[in-house]
């Protein structure tokens, strides 16, 4: 079935180490994007990528890195997790930039 | 699950009732807009978009009517049930790389 995965689903972590939140779509979408969405404030971007090789800072970017090697592949990674990174984070697909987007399940993380 | 805000506007329904979300959005250039559904714990779901040469579109029990002169957009939703009950988004595409989510609207459909 073709769509957007995320992983994990969910993960504890604690504060300070490196984690990276994965994500593959089989679409052959050509843009892609991270969100993070809490309580009261919506979905809000972390960075995104118009197409493999570029990568884009979104609205709330720090303590954040992405990769866009290859057209199916957006890792999201935290250098070194602080409680406030504490958030459910949605990965997103779009044929091109600014097409309607495609969501993936989401990956709730707790940093303790 | 908690994935979406606590203080969202709410539309509380009667089941079998039509709903009405309204979206006020910000930029006159936009020229794409979209509607998402987010049930508890899942991510944001694709339910209809429309064009700004359009002004209403209709799929299966949805409308979306969209109000250039007043840059507002509207769901409309045709007897209500209790399985469309979630968050509902607008998003607009001011014609950028990537979409601007409004805060959402929670709908709850009573039986």
């Amino acid at each position: 079935i073709a769509g957007i995965t995320q992983a994990p689903t969910s993960q504890i972590l604690a504060a300070g180490r490196r984690m990276t939140l994965r994500c593959t779509q089989d679409m052959r979408h050509n843009a892609m994007y991270w969100y993070r969405q809490d309580l009261g404030l919506g979905l809000r971007l972390i960075h995104y990528s118009n197409t493999a090789g570029t990568t884009g800072k979104g609205e709330v970017p720090d303590g954040y890195s992405v990769s866009r090697a290859n057209t199916d592949d957006f890792p999201l990674t935290l250098a070194s997790a602080v409680p406030s990174q504490t958030s459910v984070y949605f990965c997103a697909s779009a044929r091109d930039p600014g097409d309607g987007y495609t969501f993936g399940s989401g990956t709730r993380l707790t940093v303790v | 699950g908690e994935s979406v805000g606590l203080h969202l506007p709410t539309l509380s329904v009667q089941e079998g009732d039509n709903s009405i979300i309204n979206c006020a959005y910000s930029n006159s250039a936009s020229d794409y807009f979209i509607w998402y559904k987010q049930e508890s714990g899942k991510g944001p779901q694709f339910i209809i978009d429309i064009r700004s040469n359009m002004d209403k579109r209709q799929g299966q029990r949805v409308t979306v009517l969209l109000n250039k002169t007043v840059k507002h957009l509207s769901l409309q939703i045709a007897a209500t049930q209790p399985g469309d009950s979630a968050v509902y988004f607008c998003a607009e595409n001011n014609a950028g790389n990537m979409l601007t989510f409004g805060g959402g609207t929670r709908l709850m459909v009573k039986p």
